[in-house]
């Protein structure tokens, strides 16, 4: 009964460096999607896939490319990360009552 | 656009009722939300109401929406030291997103 399972937990980047965060979810949810989480500005959306082979950007795309692989697997790209993409990030899931259940989130520090 | 609001602190005495208010400007938001963080953890799911309700209690947790004045509470009885964390309130927009509050923090008195 895993639910939401978000890969790496922590993790250090250099100014430019490339990486995936992962993320799965094993309750056949439709609905990803992939949040930051920054002191005192609460969750903001990145980007989210309303079913398999759709995404859609939210709040804060710029900076970030996903891919919805398959319903199971959400993954978010950071090209050439940045000091400002320094955040915790949280990937949910959303069944057909409309609430979401998070992962344990990637602490993400950008030097 | 769409917002949701809340204070970011609340103190109260260990044994007291707790009130957590948010304010949201979507009207057309059909879910709203209550989420509680712990400290390295992920959101959890508390409770939700659907916009057509005015009130929903569940054990200690009692849910008062007056979606006239788009406000929402959050009650927590007899608050207890397990209760501190950062709780959320959220409300689904009309693109079938929630969007979140910057969270409010209960600590917990003795």
């Amino acid at each position: 009964n895993a639910g939401v399972t978000q890969t790496p937990k922590f993790q250090v980047l250099k100014t430019g460096q490339s990486m995936t965060l992962q993320c799965a979810q094993d309750m056949n949810h439709n609905s990803m999607y992939w949040y930051r989480q920054d002191p005192g500005m609460g969750l903001r959306l990145i980007y989210y896939s309303a079913s398999e082979g759709t995404t859609d950007k939210g709040e804060v795309p710029n900076g970030y490319n996903v891919s919805r692989l398959n319903k199971r697997e959400f993954s978010l790209r950071l090209e050439s990360a940045a000091p400002s993409q320094t955040s915790v990030y949280f990937c949910a899931s959303r069944d057909g009552t409309a609430s979401d259940t998070f992962g344990s989130g990637t602490r993400l520090t950008v030097v | 656009g769409e917002d949701v609001e809340q204070s970011l602190f609340l103190s109260v005495r260990e044994g007291d009722s707790s009130v957590i208010n948010c304010t949201y400007t979507d009207s057309s938001s059909t879910y709203l939300y209550w989420y509680k963080q712990e400290p390295g953890a992920g959101l959890q799911l508390l409770t939700y109401i659907f916009s057509n309700m005015d009130m929903k209690q569940d054990q200690r947790l009692t849910v008062l929406l007056n979606k006239k004045d788009k406000h929402l509470s959050l009650r927590i009885a007899d608050t207890q030291t397990g209760d501190s964390a950062i709780y959320f309130c959220g409300a689904q927009s009309s693109a079938s997103k929630i969007i979140f509050g910057s969270g409010t923090r209960l600590s917990i008195r003795p």
